[in-house]
């Protein structure tokens, strides 16, 4: 099907630890990823993106890895602090049928102080 | 306007009435997007609009929902006859994509809140 899915529900780690979320995605055609970050009572947010020809893209502290090959999708998010908790969430576009972005199920996020 | 505009923020409804929530976009934006987001879910697809014209509305969950952007900025959700399971958080996204632009990000508002009880 089209929807991209999580491994993990949730994640806990301790401030200043690295953080790595998850995703795989089932279309193969998917062409553009977006990770979107949401706090309570918010929208999501845009963290970074990533299209299917890069295999790896770096922002601010925050690393997205792509391996077409298995479909998967990782954030990495370096020295995490405690401004990060949220859901996190990855989005796929496909490059057909109105190129509607769709989401995944999400991943919270805890830090510990 | 400097961001994704919705109202109401919270909008609670008993079941059988019909509703209206609204976005704004931000200026220019000719893409917009409706999702459904229920408790502890990642937002669902509703439907979108390329300017005044609906692309695609696959995710509409039944006819009882209606969108509409009749000049290509403003946009409405309507939810007739509401049911208690359309109790979520309808999520509003604007783009820059235009025709044949399938990446960009959305800008999303903040949502609005919908109970039914």
């Amino acid at each position: 099907g089209e929807n991209v899915g999580l491994h993990l529900p949730t994640l806990s780690v301790q401030e200043g630890d690295n953080s790595i979320i998850n995703c795989a995605y089932s279309n193969s055609a998917s062409d553009y990823f977006i990770w979107y970050k949401q706090e309570s009572g918010k929208g999501p947010q845009f963290i970074i993106d990533i299209r299917s020809n890069m295999d790896k893209r770096q922002g601010q502290r925050v690393t997205v890895l792509l391996n077409k090959t298995v479909k998967h999708l990782s954030l990495q998010i370096a020295a995490t602090q405690p401004g990060d908790s949220a859901v996190y969430f990855c989005a796929e576009t496909l490059p057909y049928g109105g190129f509607k972005t769709i989401f995944g199920a999400g991943t919270r996020l805890f830090v510990k102080a | 306007g400097a961001g994704v505009s919705q109202s109401p923020r919270y909008k609670v409804a008993k079941r059988g009435q019909d509703v209206a929530l609204r976005c704004d976009p931000i200026s220019g934006h000719v893409s917009l997007f409706w999702y459904q987001q229920a408790l502890g879910q990642g937002p669902e697809f509703l439907t979108y609009f390329q300017n005044e014209a609906q692309l695609d509305k696959s995710g509409l969950p039944s006819d009882r929902f209606f969108a509409e952007r009749p000049e290509g900025s403003v946009s409405t959700l309507k939810i007739q006859r509401t049911q208690q399971e359309d109790s979520a958080v309808y999520l509003c996204a604007s783009s820059e994509r235009t025709s044949g632009m399938f990446d960009g990000e959305l800008f999303f508002g903040e949502g609005s809140r919908l109970t039914v009880l």
